[in-house]
């Protein structure tokens, strides 16, 4: 497993066009989490699931925003009539979850970088 | 609830000089604790972790940091600065974990190294 994998690495899209990113996390993980990251600024969490479950979702997941995880394996996280504001690198992250071993780092893939213009 | 403060949002120091990132953190329970690299345009790197054994913890690429309950600190320190150590630097908390571990991370300290 060469860990958690982004497609793509770059989007540019146009204002009110609707976008989907892909994220691929560690196999055995269960855990997977979106964050957003804007320029100068630490990632801020979005999402998270556990499995298929989406277990907790941030203020900042606006209602144009949707993840999903099916299968419990890859998830999506898609943006509809996306916005300037939504320009940002998505990172996605996957772990372990609790009660499952001790270490449950978070391991991050290299992030999508969206550009809305 | 749990957050994460970098005091100093850029730090330079010259090439073989000591680093210092400074770390605060905030948490209702025993916090874990993280230092993540990003390089630009890239997704992040673990450097060490904190969870709850010993308070020195020894990372990669010759970084470390002291988790020092007291001070609610854990700063990353490394002895001397190579210019590939130039990047950005965030601290995170999580909860310990018996409670959920979502990741709150700072605002990131960006190192330069000067030649």
């Amino acid at each position: 497993d060469t860990g958690v994998s982004q497609d793509p690495r770059h989007k540019i899209t146009k204002r009110g066009q609707n976008v989907t990113f892909r994220c691929d996390p560690i196999s055995e993980h269960n855990r997977l989490y979106w964050y957003r990251q804007t320029l100068g600024q630490g990632p801020e969490f979005l999402t998270y699931f556990q499995n298929e479950a989406q277990l907790e979702k941030s203020r900042l997941l606006s209602d144009r925003f949707s993840a999903e995880r099916p299968k419990g394996s890859f998830s999506t996280l898609e943006i509809q009539r996306t916005e300037q504001g939504d320009s940002a690198m998505y990172l996605c992250a996957s772990s372990l979850a609790p009660g499952q071993s001790r270490n449950t780092e978070a391991f991050f893939g290299q992030g999508t970088r969206l550009t809305v213009v | 609830a749990q957050s994460v403060t970098q005091l100093g949002s850029h730090v330079s120091v010259s090439e073989g000089a000591l680093v210092l990132l400074r770390c605060n953190y905030s948490s209702s329970v025993p916090p874990y604790l993280f230092w993540y690299v990003q390089y630009p345009n890239q997704g992040l790197q673990l450097l060490l972790k904190y969870t709850s054994a010993a308070t020195l913890v020894k990372g990669i690429n010759g970084f470390e940091a002291e988790f020092k309950k007291s001070e609610t600190s854990f700063h990353l320190t490394k002895p001397s600065a190579h210019m590939s150590d130039a990047a950005e630097y965030f601290c995170a908390v999580s909860g310990a974990v018996f409670t959920g571990n979502q990741f709150y991370f700072g605002t990131g300290t960006s190192l330069t190294v000067i030649p």
